[in-house]
């Protein structure tokens, strides 16, 4: 298995454009889930599905952020208006039960 | 109740030698504390992971060392090495819940 595979790896935007994240999990995975990750807040969890359903999406900053999942094997993360506050490691991980999370490489977002 | 303590911040260690991080957790009802390990630029990776059922699980040099009636739990490396220079988070999840990340641990072992 190629594991959890994200695109774009580096994103580098303008402050006010929208930008949209992709993660293919690994196949046969229940949950997926979005993290980010800055120096100041370490990893932090946005939102996870189990079986293509959001089930908690508490670590969402704001209504700028929205994510789905449309089947098992495709996850989006948008953000409309980016912001500079937004530049940081997103990644995007899954699980076939609780606990053993695999992460994607991550994509480095940048909002100048 | 959510937090996973994590320390040190940061922890240099010399080839050889035996590298410790400590964690400590509040939710009695976690019942899954993975370690992670994250090489620069890449994502985190599961280096192993232990239930409180028993008090320490090891794989190759790597040890989980796990006391529940003081809710905390340590990763040991024997041994280290070079390329055992990275972050190392520690995690806690109750069944049925999310994942919760301590704030992470830089090691750098020098030869």
């Amino acid at each position: 298995d190629a594991g959890v595979i994200q695109s774009p790896r580096h994103e580098v935007t303008e402050m006010g454009q929208e930008v949209t994240l992709r993660c293919k999990p690994i196949s046969g995975h229940d949950y997926l889930f979005w993290y980010r990750q800055t120096m100041m807040r370490g990893l932090e969890l946005l939102i996870y599905f189990n079986n293509n359903v959001p089930i908690d999406d508490s670590g969402m900053p704001e209504d700028r952020f929205s994510a789905k999942m449309p089947n098992a094997s495709f996850s989006t993360l948008k953000i409309q208006p980016s912001e500079p506050r937004d530049s940081a490691v997103y990644f995007c991980a899954s699980s076939p039960s609780w606990g053993g999370a695999f992460f994607g490489q991550g994509t480095r977002l940048t909002v100048v | 109740q959510q937090q996973v303590k994590q320390s040190p911040q940061s922890l240099i260690v010399q080839k050889g030698g035996i590298s410790i991080i400590n964690c400590a957790y509040e939710n009695t009802a976690f019942d899954y504390f993975p370690w992670y390990q994250q090489f620069p630029g890449k994502g985190p990776a599961l280096l192993i992971a232990i239930r409180p059922d028993v008090s320490e699980k090891k794989e190759g040099r790597f040890t989980i060392s796990f006391n529940k009636s003081a809710k905390q739990f340590s990763l040991h490396i024997m041994d280290s090495q070079p390329g055992d220079s990275a972050t190392y988070f520690c995690a806690a999840s109750a069944t049925g819940d999310k994942l919760i990340f301590g704030t992470g641990t830089r090691l750098q072992v020098f030869p």
